[in-house]
């Protein structure tokens, strides 16, 4: 199975900053990357796939990049309602794996 | 608008069964792969089972494999996920998941969630 490993798991900033998450994979899974949002009692909400590519409605304050085993998710100018938890997921191989999340707290 | 509602969690004492369905509207079931994926009280995303849109292919995490199936009913728009010898590491938030057209493996919808609680 290939393991994903976010970093860091908590990470603590203020409103305006900018951010970002590590994503890494135990193997290459070229652009097969996708990034979720979760707010706390609601499911995730895709916000990147293919490394780079924001879904439909995604504010683009929300990016993504990378290739192979290492990739990020920037957000620019937090804001309130973005303080909230990040996943990143393999699909290039079955089984589809997450990383552990990454909770995005209010300094 | 995609619409994915889970029912048929609640609280099951470990060795007991539990089947979950998921009630799908707002788009054409039959053209979509569809997964579920469950997430421990306050722990992280687990992918659990998938099944091709014709009911030909399902997968299963090493996990659930043996005592998990998955199945769909395309004409009634329905997932099912039937959970025999229930753990208590089973007990989690149970999302009934749709992917994309184009990439299997990719989550573009989800539902709210039924929660199974195994414990005796």
């Amino acid at each position: 199975d290939i393991q994903m490993t976010q970093s860091p798991s908590t990470l603590s900033a203020s409103v305006g900053d900018r951010v970002t998450i590590t994503c890494r994979a135990s193997q290459s899974i070229s652009s097969w990357l996708a990034w979720y949002q979760q707010k706390p009692g609601k499911a995730p909400k895709l916000l990147i796939y293919k490394a780079s590519t924001l879904e439909s409605g995604v504010p683009s304050k929300f990016s993504g990049s990378g290739y192979g085993t290492e990739f990020t998710l920037t957000i620019s100018s937090l804001q309130p309602d973005d303080f909230v938890t990040y996943y990143c997921q393999q699909y290039n191989t079955n089984p589809w794996t997450f990383g552990q999340g990454t909770k995005v707290e209010i300094k | 608008e995609v619409q994915l509602v889970e029912s048929g969690g609640g609280l099951v004492q470990p060795g007991r069964s539990l089947r979950l369905s998921c009630a799908a509207s707002g788009f054409n079931l039959d053209d979509y792969g569809m997964h579920w994926v469950r997430q421990a009280p306050g722990n992280g995303l687990e992918w659990v089972s998938s099944i091709f849109w014709n009911g030909n292919s399902v997968d299963y995490a090493d996990s659930v494999r043996g005592r998990f199936t998955i199945s769909r009913d395309n004409a009634k728009k329905f997932l099912f996920l039937q959970m025999n010898s229930l753990r208590a590491e089973d007990t989690a938030l149970y999302y009934c998941v749709k992917e994309t057209l184009y990439k299997r493996g990719l989550f573009d919808s989800w539902g709210q969630g039924t929660l199974v609680i195994v414990s005796s």
